[in-house]
């Protein structure tokens, strides 16, 4: 079965810097992964998703994330993060015989003025 | 359009009392969740409904019932609230099914058993 772990709890940046929230897959084939941001008292919005093609995938809200199979992992970056940016996000991941994708346990962002 | 809504958006119960979480989406989607999600674990599913009339256990089901009234509408039932079901409570729901579905969550319910 495949499992997912972002091993930051809590990070934080201040207004303008870039960021790069982590996330690593244990997944024998091509996982589906998946990129969730969860704001205060809010249901979780899907970023951006990964299936098959370009490694690179671009997402909502100027987010962007890079599939590297060699590293297992699926890290979630933006170059310049915004107050409002601060959220709980949530990386998945899904195999083809799967119903739903596993989540991660979170990733808190507190950004700074 | 509102998408997925929930109510009641907090509770309160005592140990053994009973209730039910409503959900209801308007995007004439097929396929509904429950989640639970906790702190420092992510969100698990409770109970899915692959379609109108179908209903399936997912990862952690016990000490609840679910039932899909309509395609818009997917409950979840508490008989006998314990406090390790305090917690927060998402419905979810996807136009498809399987895992490629994109999901869109209502904005929770709040538990707290006491």
């Amino acid at each position: 079965a495949q499992s997912v772990t972002q091993p930051d709890i809590h990070i934080t940046v201040s207004e303008g810097a870039s960021l790069e929230l982590r996330c690593n897959y244990s997944y024998g084939a091509t996982p589906y992964l998946f990129w969730y941001v969860q704001s205060p008292g809010q249901g979780l919005q899907l970023l951006l998703k990964y299936f098959s093609g370009d490694t690179l995938v671009q997402g909502i809200k100027g987010f962007e994330a890079e599939f590297k199979r060699s590293q297992s992992s699926f890290n979630l970056r933006k170059p310049s993060v915004h107050w409002s940016d601060a959220a709980e996000y949530f990386c998945a991941v899904g195999e083809g015989g799967s119903y739903i994708p596993t989540f991660g346990r979170g990733t808190s962002l507190i950004v700074h003025p | 359009n509102a998408g997925v809504t929930q109510t009641p958006k907090f509770q309160v119960l005592k140990t053994g009392q009973s209730m039910t979480l409503q959900c209801a989406q308007d995007m004439n989607h097929n396929s509904m969740y429950w989640y639970r999600q906790d702190p420092g674990m992510g969100l698990r599913l409770i109970y899915y409904s692959a379609s109108e009339g179908t209903t399936d256990k997912g990862e952690v089901p016990n000490g609840y019932n679910v039932s899909r009234l309509n395609k818009r509408e997917f409950s979840l039932r508490l008989e006998s609230a314990a406090p390790s079901q305090t917690s927060v409570y998402f419905c979810a729901s996807s136009e498809g099914a399987g895992v490629v579905a994109t999901q869109y969550f209502g904005p929770g319910t709040r538990l707290l058993v006491l």
